[in-house]
């Protein structure tokens, strides 16, 4: 069976513009995870995801992200004004509701110039 | 608040050696703990997770985890490192109570030399 997907897997943008990020999820997955991850560190919880809705948004920095998931599969992570300090890989995860065990996909790598 | 602390950020073994990569984590009610790979270019793998039980952990590719309680910790052992283990390790915690939202810490290299 297909994995989690995320596309696209490279994605330059110039300071201030807007990016959209998007997440396909395992087939059945209910709970869906965005993560950021900067050089040389580990994976940064932003939000997830039970079905539709957000369940937990306290990960997101400021509200110039904003994520989606209007169907409770396919997920969109949204950046405004994008700045240098975006610039990271972001990470998708999904699982089985109540299953702690999340599958990832290979990541989006965001570079703001 | 949940943590995660990994100690070395590089390790370096020679092939057939004892591979030991350490965590430590901080939790404020039991925690489910997790160890993930990355190879290069690759998204993030499990190799074994804790949730209760049996506190000696078995994952893929020969490695292995024991929670201790007592001191927090989660290390994560092979007994004979190989060529291919060489990868980034990252150990996470996860509180939630109903999903897997995790906190990592900052990961370990691991280079295995000839």
């Amino acid at each position: 069976g297909a994995g989690v997907s995320q596309t696209p897997s490279n994605k330059v943008t110039e300071k201030g513009k807007y990016v959209e990020l998007r997440c396909d999820p395992i087939s059945g997955h209910t709970a869906l995870y965005w993560y950021r991850q900067s050089l040389g560190q580990g994976p940064e919880f932003l939000i997830y995801f039970q079905g539709t809705g957000a369940a937990d948004d306290s990960g997101l920095p400021n509200d110039r992200f904003f994520a989606v998931r209007p169907e409770g599969s396919v997920s969109t992570l949204k950046i405004q004004r994008t700045e240098r300090g975006d610039s990271a890989v972001y990470l998708c995860a999904s699982s089985l509701m109540g299953a702690r065990e999340q599958f990832f996909g290979p990541g989006t790598r965001l570079t703001v110039l | 608040a949940q943590s995660v602390t990994q100690l070395g950020s590089h390790v370096s073994v020679s092939e057939g050696a004892l591979v030991l990569l350490r965590c430590n984590y901080s939790s404020s009610v039991p925690p489910y703990l997790f160890w993930y790979v990355q190879y290069p270019n690759q998204g993030l793998q499990l190799l074994l997770k804790y949730t209760t039980g049996a506190t000696l952990v078995k994952g893929i590719n020969g490695f292995e985890a024991e929670f201790k309680k007592s001191e927090t910790s989660f290390h994560l052992t092979k007994p004979s490192a190989h060529m291919s283990d060489a990868a980034e390790y990252f150990c996470a915690v996860s509180e939630d109570t109903n999903a897997g939202k995790s906190t990592f810490g900052d990961g370990t290299t691991l280079t295995v030399k000839p």
